[in-house]
């Protein structure tokens, strides 16, 4: 079956700037993480999706936002960008939980200028 | 903070056994360690997990101390495909997240 997949897979954009980042999870998976990895801070959890409510949040500012939609894609938004948030943003989807294993997609490459 | 430590890099011949160390000495009951790793370029693949028990699947074994301050992942005839970043994880029972650390940069050499 398909695997993860994430659109669009690079993205440059500008301070200030707001942006929306695409999952599709595998068919039948009902979980939805969203992590940023940075060389300095690593895999940072940013949130999860279940049945399209947000069951689990980590420590990011309000301008990190998502949502998730009936056929349990997902998509997570930045609002004014800063150059901080470039950074590798991958999604996973599980079958229930974050907790069950999870498949990660290839990411999607964010440099903000 | 991640709840695990692990060695910043190791190396491992090609064919030989490969095993990880993972320091979770803060680890609590119900608190589960979850192994994925990370080829260059590509998101993380699950490995593993274990609670209490040593479990053993296609890809590895995981070894856990009877203390469960530590554990070991082993995958038993490592190739250069396998050369990766590997993550201990420990998952936090109170809100259920995975807290990844810095991990091991495993080298396989032929």
């Amino acid at each position: 079956k398909a695997g993860v997949t994430q659109t669009p897979r690079y993205l440059i954009k500008t301070r200030g700037q707001q942006v929306t980042l695409s999952c599709s999870p595998i068919s039948g998976h009902r979980s939805v993480s969203w992590y940023q990895q940075t060389p300095g801070q690593g895999l940072q959890f940013l949130f999860e999706y279940f049945s399209e409510t947000q069951r689990n949040k980590g420590n990011f500012p309000g301008r990190f936002s998502g949502r998730q939609f009936s056929n349990s894609r997902s998509e997570m938004n930045v609002s004014t960008l800063e150059l901080g948030d470039s950074a590798l943003y991958l999604c996973a989807s599980s079958l229930i939980s974050s907790y069950n294993e999870q498949f990660f997609g290839p990411g999607t490459r964010l440099t903000v200028l | 903070d991640a709840k695990t430590t692990q060695p910043t890099s190791m190396d491992c011949a090609e064919g030989r056994a490969a095993n990880l160390p993972c320091n979770h000495s803060t680890i609590s009951g119900n608190e589960y360690v979850y192994w994925y790793r990370q080829i260059h370029s590509q998101g993380p693949q699950y490995i593993i997990h274990g609670l209490k028990n040593n479990e053993t699947n296609e890809m590895a074994s995981l070894i856990i101390t009877e203390d469960r301050k530590s554990s070991t992942l082993i995958l038993p005839h490592a190739t250069l495909r396998d050369t990766a970043v590997y993550y201990c994880i420990v998952r936090v029972d109170s809100n259920y997240q995975l807290i990844w650390g810095a991990g091991t940069k495993l080298i396989i050499k032929p």
